[in-house]
């Protein structure tokens, strides 16, 4: 079964510079979320979007931004790099109905240099 | 959202049952009972969810008690790729409701 891609899977970046890290949802999956973790730390929500429209958003810094394009696939542009925004970024996605589980998927590991 | 609680860390024997336990005493009617774990620095991978009654699925089962104050997660047979740190989540019944990681178990299972 398809999952959730996530790429690039590594991206190496210096101070300042900016990042994009996108995101395909499972086909039908209408809805995606945005996650960071840190090291030795637990995933913290960022931002989600629900119908190509933002639904809710976390502690995301404003050099953060994200949207949602029609074929449903996400990006989440990072500028202004910093050393502390080192991180895991997984994108979730779940498909329109109540009480359904969201699927992560493997994770772009981003290090700022 | 509702906070959960759980220990720390546990440990299990390869073999045995782990059973992992989750505090949610505020969870709200309409919150669901969501367990994930993440096994070295994957993406968090979903185990289960109920509402009320006790759920099982091929991964685990999931004891919810009937004040749905806590919970527990069972893994029948654990195995070495069990360890993770397992999370468990009050959500939401809104597929837009996000998932909020608190600092979960982790789960070591020895030979």
């Amino acid at each position: 079964a398809a999952g959730v891609i996530q790429s690039p899977r590594h991206l190496i970046k210096e101070k300042r510079e900016t990042a994009t890290l996108k995101c395909y949802p499972i086909p039908r999956h209408d809805t995606v979320y945005w996650y960071q973790q840190g090291p030795g730390q637990d995933p913290q929500f960022l931002i989600s979007f629900y119908e190509k429209m933002q639904s809710d958003k976390g502690s995301i810094p404003d050099r953060f931004s994200a949207q949602q394009f029609s074929d449903y696939h996400s990006e989440l542009n990072m500028s202004s790099l910093e050393l502390g925004d080192s991180a895991l970024y997984f994108c979730a996605s779940s498909w329109d109905s109540m009480n359904t589980e969201a699927f992560f998927g493997q994770g772009t590991r981003l290090t700022v240099v | 959202d509702a906070k959960t609680t759980q220990p720390p860390s546990m440990d299990c024997a390869e073999g045995r049952a782990a059973n992992l336990p989750c505090n949610h005493s505020t969870i709200s009617g309409n919150e669901y009972v969501y367990w994930y774990r993440q096994i070295h620095s994957q993406g968090p991978q979903y185990i289960i969810h109920g509402l009320k009654n006790n759920e099982t699925n091929e991964m685990a089962s999931l004891i919810i008690t009937e004040d749905r104050k806590s919970s527990t997660l069972i893994l029948p047979h654990a195995t070495l790729r069990d360890t993770a740190v397992y999370y468990c989540i009050a959500r939401g019944e809104d597929n837009t409701d996000k998932l909020i990681f608190g600092t979960g178990t982790r789960l070591q299972v020895f030979p």
